[in-house]
Formats: structure tokens, C-alpha cells, sequence
């Protein structure tokens, strides 16, 4: 039920851009995208939903294509802020029982 | 507002001690809840689903058991800790809606379980 992540770390220098990738072997209704500071609880940063769409956050968006199983996030021109470990939830056919992948950890540098 | 109270925040626990974390809701009613567990290289591991009073759904099998006595309630428990249950207990909560998929996640501070 664990989606893959990939890759599993950049480091960036800032303004720098970043993909981060998630697949799942099963078919999917939602995928949402969470970033965790060291030592902290994830925080929400999008939900993108069955239909194949497309969402931004500031200089964060990602996508979402159903039929590939797969989202992308998109990290444009990064800031230091931006450090931290990025985690894809996805959401199967049993709605409300949301998986996670392993977590890309991102540097960002100065 | 909603918030969410996990405790204790840190704790040492010898093998085969028992355990219990503890998860509050304010601000929300019926509210699905999570438990996840975060260990070393393995991201964040759903062990327990809840969507009320009662109804617990494990995905895990293992020595670990889950609660929710109230609504906004939701205990994890073991009766003897293993080396292998060491790790940050997270739990979670988002709001219910049926036949929609979930919404956002809020997640609480974290325990941080270390087993000696």
C-alpha cells in the first residue's frame, strides 16, 4: 500500500528547482503532499484529487495523472525555508486510509 | 479553532514495559483519526485507522492496540514494548466526509519512543 518516492534526498542551492516523484501500484483516488522539519510533525501543503489536476502553493505545485498512478511536486527557484522532508500520502479505493512513502529529504543551500 | 494534544512528548521505556500514548481532538466533532508511526528509513507507517467510538482498523499486525473510548479520544497501547516499537509516535486527525476523499491531515507534536 506504500507509494515509492524518488529520489530519496537532493541538495539544492538556492533558486535551484526540484521534482519529487510518487508512484503507486494500486489505483488511486486522492494524493496529498506533506513537508516535515527535523524533529517536527508533517504540515499539509496540497490535495490533489482524482481527474488528473494540477495544484500550486506559492512556488510549490504539483500533478497528479491517475491513470499513471503517479503525482510530481514541483519546487520552483527554492528558498532556504524549504529544507525538510517532503512526504506523498496516497489515498485507495478505502477512502480516509491515507499511506505514505519514505520521504525525500531536501537541502537547500545557500 | 481545532487542536490537537498528543502526550507524553518523550518517554524511556525498558523491554517488555507497557505502554500507552495519548491523543485529544478539541474543536471538532467525529473527526477520523490516525495513528502513525515514524521510524528510521521507513517514513511514516499507518498502524491504526479510526472512524468512531469503538471502530478501530490495524494495518499493522504487531504488539500494538489502539482505543478510542470517546470521540476525540485515541489511546495506543502495548502490553510489553519490543526493541523494534522505538521510534515517533504521530497521531492524526481530518475531518470526515463520506464517499469524499480525506481531507487534510492535522497531525500532533509526536512521542518519541525510545526502548532500551
Amino acid at each position: 500500500q506504500q507509494p515509492v518516492q524518488s529520489p530519496q534526498a537532493v541538495i539544492l542551492r538556492e533558486g535551484e528547482d526540484a521534482v519529487i516523484n510518487c508512484s503507486s501500484s494500486k489505483a488511486l483516488y486522492s494524493v496529498h503532499w506533506y513537508r516535515q522539519k527535523h524533529g517536527e510533525a508533517p504540515v499539509f501543503l496540497m490535495i490533489l484529487l482524482k481527474g488528473g489536476e494540477q495544484k500550486g502553493h506559492e512556488k510549490i505545485s504539483a500533478s497528479f495523472n491517475e491513470k499513471k498512478q503517479q503525482s510530481s511536486l514541483y519546487l520552483t527557484a527554492s528558498q532556504l525555508s524549504y529544507s525538510g522532508t517532503y512526504f506523498c500520502g496516497t489515498e485507495g479505493s478505502t477512502l480516509g486510509r491515507l499511506y505514505f512513502g519514505r520521504g525525500t529529504q531536501l537541502t537547500v543551500w545557500p | 479553532s481545532q487542536t490537537i494534544h498528543q502526550w507524553p512528548a518523550t518517554l524511556v521505556q525498558p523491554v517488555g514495559s507497557p505502554l500507552s500514548l495519548e491523543c485529544t481532538v478539541e474543536g471538532t466533532s467525529n473527526p477520523n483519526l490516525y495513528w502513525y508511526r515514524q521510524a528510521a528509513g521507513r517514513g511514516l507507517q499507518l498502524l491504526f485507522y479510526s472512524v468512531g467510538i469503538g471502530q478501530i482498523s490495524s494495518e499493522v499486525p504487531q504488539n500494538l492496540s489502539a482505543s478510542r473510548p470517546q470521540d476525540r479520544q485515541f489511546i495506543l497501547s502495548s502490553k510489553k514494548l519490543l526493541l523494534s516499537d522505538s521510534g515517533f509516535y504521530l497521531c492524526a486527525w481530518s475531518v470526515r466526509t463520506a464517499g469524499t476523499s480525506t481531507g487534510e491531515l492535522f497531525f500532533g507534536e509526536g512521542s518519541r519512543l525510545t526502548v532500551l
